[in-house]
């Protein structure tokens, strides 16, 4: 178990649709990272935040969106969902240490229909 | 910017040795490797640092060639449970501490 939460579990929804996924970092880890993970692929880094403020920007689309919050967790927005957003979603958190390790939550796996 | 692993897949009998491999186009600043096992989260392993320094795993080895932008991971008398997807990201001086690029990943298969 890494410590950091993520929540649902698992989303069924239909295209067109917006949703939210949520993540709770580990204690004291500031940093949250969403990941895209599509069927057998790797991972693709969406966004970081850091404290509340945006940190770095990857191959996220404009349909999605993001925030951290004072408490540190942080929801991944998607809107108008397509058919080709079914993925998991990881959240990761990194250790404050000089190594910068990170930490994944469970995912949350996505199936738009 | 995206590392390049090898191979792509590779399958093995319990015991056997497997390197896998990465390489960067960029200078390299740090190494992580991760392993992913099918529908989870994937789980650190193991971190080399320019300079040598190395934090990781205690079966898996791993080394980090900065000359030539690339590292290898080492598992040695591979166990079934060492079956997985292993990915390695790398941090080079525009990404170090914020995010860093993973690459497609390896598909480890032990077999009895």
């Amino acid at each position: 178990d890494s410590g950091v939460t993520q929540t649902p579990k698992h989303l069924i929804t239909a295209t067109g649709q917006r949703v939210t996924l949520r993540c709770s970092p580990r204690s004291g880890d500031l940093s949250v990272y969403w990941y895209q993970q599509s069927l057998d692929q790797g991972l693709q880094f969406l966004i970081q935040y850091y404290n509340g403020e945006e940190r770095a920007k990857g191959n996220i689309l404009e349909r999605f969106s993001a925030q951290q919050f004072p408490d540190l967790h942080s929801e991944l927005n998607l809107s108008s969902l397509e058919l080709g957003d079914s993925a998991l979603y990881f959240c990761a958190t990194r250790s404050g240490t000089e190594y910068n390790e990170q930490f994944f939550g469970p995912g949350t796996r996505l199936t738009v229909l | 910017q995206q590392p390049v692993q090898s191979p792509q897949a590779v399958i093995l009998r319990e015991g056997e040795d497997a390197v896998i491999n990465c390489s960067s186009s960029k200078a390299l600043y740090s190494v992580h490797w991760y392993r992913q096992k099918h529908g989870e989260a994937p789980v650190f392993l193991m971190i080399l640092l320019k300079g040598g320094e190395q934090k990781g795993h205690d079966k898996i080895s791993a080394s980090f060639n900065e000359k030539k932008q690339q590292s290898s991971l080492y598992l040695t008398a591979s166990q079934l449970s060492y079956s997985g997807t292993y990915f390695c990201g790398t941090a080079n001086r525009d990404n170090y501490g914020q995010n860093f690029v993973f690459g497609p990943g390896t598909r480890l298969s032990v077999l009895p």
